[in-house]
């Protein structure tokens, strides 16, 4: 089975700049969820995917927004970067329900300058 | 008040040490995550526990649903074992801040 993986792994963005991060799903998960992590805090929950629907958000203003696709991978899209949007983006698959674990990706670190 | 709470926050030990890593959380969750993040961000999820004990190689997780508390073991530490590690509550993922750790030679 195939990990969970996120492209690109670096970018560089100017601030007002749209971004779009990608994340294919671990094979047979239908959950995608994206985690912010600034530098040196713990990851905050952005959103969660399933069924190609937003199915749960966190404190982020609607500038962050996202996609699922068909075959379970997902985008995140951030418009009008500002500064404080320099972090590591993670995502992490699962299939719904309490018992399944999660499969993280190795992240996207996106530097807004 | 985070909802997760991990101590301590850092943590330097010498090589051989047993390691232990807490994690207490307020809200009611039905499992735990724990996971690793080295340098360069990579998350490595270690153990998802809902329940008593587990162990893979020298760490071992126990959680007590009723009390609100994990922890993570570290038996015979190595300096690989040098990374950030997170306790993670089922559910919308409620993230610890992270202990990290730093084993010396």
């Amino acid at each position: 089975e195939t990990g969970v993986t996120q492209s690109p792994t670096h970018l560089i963005k100017t601030r007002g700049q749209q971004v779009t991060l990608r994340c294919s799903s671990q094979s047979g998960h239908n959950t995608v969820s994206w985690y912010q992590q600034a530098l040196g805090q713990g990851p905050q929950f952005i959103f969660q995917y399933y069924r190609e629907e937003e199915n749960g958000r966190g404190n982020f203003p609607p500038r962050f927004s996202g996609l699922q696709f068909p075959n379970y991978s997902s985008e995140l899209n951030v418009n009008a970067l500002e500064l404080d949007d320099s972090a590591l983006y993670l995502c992490a698959s699962s299939l719904q329900g309490i018992n399944y674990g999660y499969t993280f990706g190795s992240g996207t670190r996106l530097t807004v300058v | 008040k985070n909802e997760v709470e991990q101590s301590p926050q850092n943590l330097t030990a010498q090589e051989e040490e047993f390691i232990t890593i807490n994690c207490s959380y307020s809200v009611g969750i039905s499992a735990l995550h724990w996971l690793q993040q080295h340098p360069g961000g990579g998350i490595v999820s270690l153990f998802m526990l809902s329940s008593g004990k587990k162990k893979h190689g020298r760490l071992i997780a126990t959680i007590n649903i009723q009390e609100k508390h994990s922890s993570l073991h570290i038996t015979a530490s190595h300096p690989r074992d040098s990374a950030v590690y997170i306790c993670v509550g089922q559910g919308n993922l409620i993230f610890g801040k992270g202990t990290k750790l730093s084993v010396k030679p």
